[in-house]
């Protein structure tokens, strides 16, 4: 049973440049959570998707940062005109159902280093 | 707002003896309750939770926690440490119940270094 799937691992961006990473929830699951890791800092919180909405966005800066979870392929979270503040860590959980309680899984998280 | 504290960054233990890893929380209701653990470059794993019930929970690896309602508290424990449990420890909390917030809120971590 493959866990939840990220990729790139490590993505390179020139400032101004466009990112997009990638979460493939593990099989079965539907709820999808995207956290950031800055250096030396706790996680996060972002955003919470259901397949074709947005559930939750309450940690997501204003500009230049979307997420979608389309109803078929993987979730996507974009930033545009990436800054160097930007680079961090971004994990991706997933969960089978609703969060209050469940256990949210993690992939192996996407590093994003601005240059 | 929610909140989790982690007071120590760092947590050092000779093998084979017990380790403990503080969390304090503060949430306005019931707290859901959760410890995980991440190794260099790699995802978090998740260890244990509370939801209700017991308030002694055990989890992965020997691992178990207290939660602690009156003192706002998630320890988390092992009876006798490994040098393979040096890593990054998360503590984290989310609000039980309707009208909480959907991610969870993490502390710092503490490193945990395991001397042989």
């Amino acid at each position: 049973n493959a866990g939840v799937m990220q990729n790139p691992r490590h993505l390179v961006r020139r400032r101004g440049q466009e990112a997009r990473l990638r979460c493939s929830p593990m099989k079965g699951h539907s709820h999808v959570y995207w956290y950031r890791q800055l250096p030396e800092e706790g996680l996060k919180f972002m955003v919470y998707l259901q397949k074709e909405n947005i559930i939750d966005e309450s940690g997501m800066p204003k500009e230049r940062f979307s997420a979608e979870f389309p109803k078929e392929g993987p979730s996507i979270l974009r930033i545009q005109q990436v800054v160097r503040g930007d680079s961090a860590a971004y994990f991706c959980a997933s969960s089978p159902r609703s969060p209050k309680g469940e256990t949210q899984y993690f992939g192996p998280g996407t590093r994003l280093l601005v240059l | 707002a929610q909140s989790v504290a982690q007071p120590e960054d760092q947590v050092n233990v000779a093998e084979g003896n017990p380790l403990t890893v503080k969390c304090t929380y503060s949430v306005s209701g019931n707290p859901y309750l959760f410890w995980y653990v991440q190794y260099p470059n790699r995802g978090l794993q998740f260890l244990l939770k509370y939801i209700t019930g017991d308030n002694l929970v055990k989890g992965s690896y020997g691992f178990e926690a207290e939660f602690n309602k009156s003192q706002t508290s998630f320890h988390l424990k092992k009876p006798s440490a490994l040098v393979s449990d040096s890593a990054l420890y998360f503590c984290a909390v989310t609000l039980g119940g309707r009208g909480g917030a959907d991610g969870l809120t993490f502390g710092k971590g503490t490193h945990l270094i395991i001397q042989p």
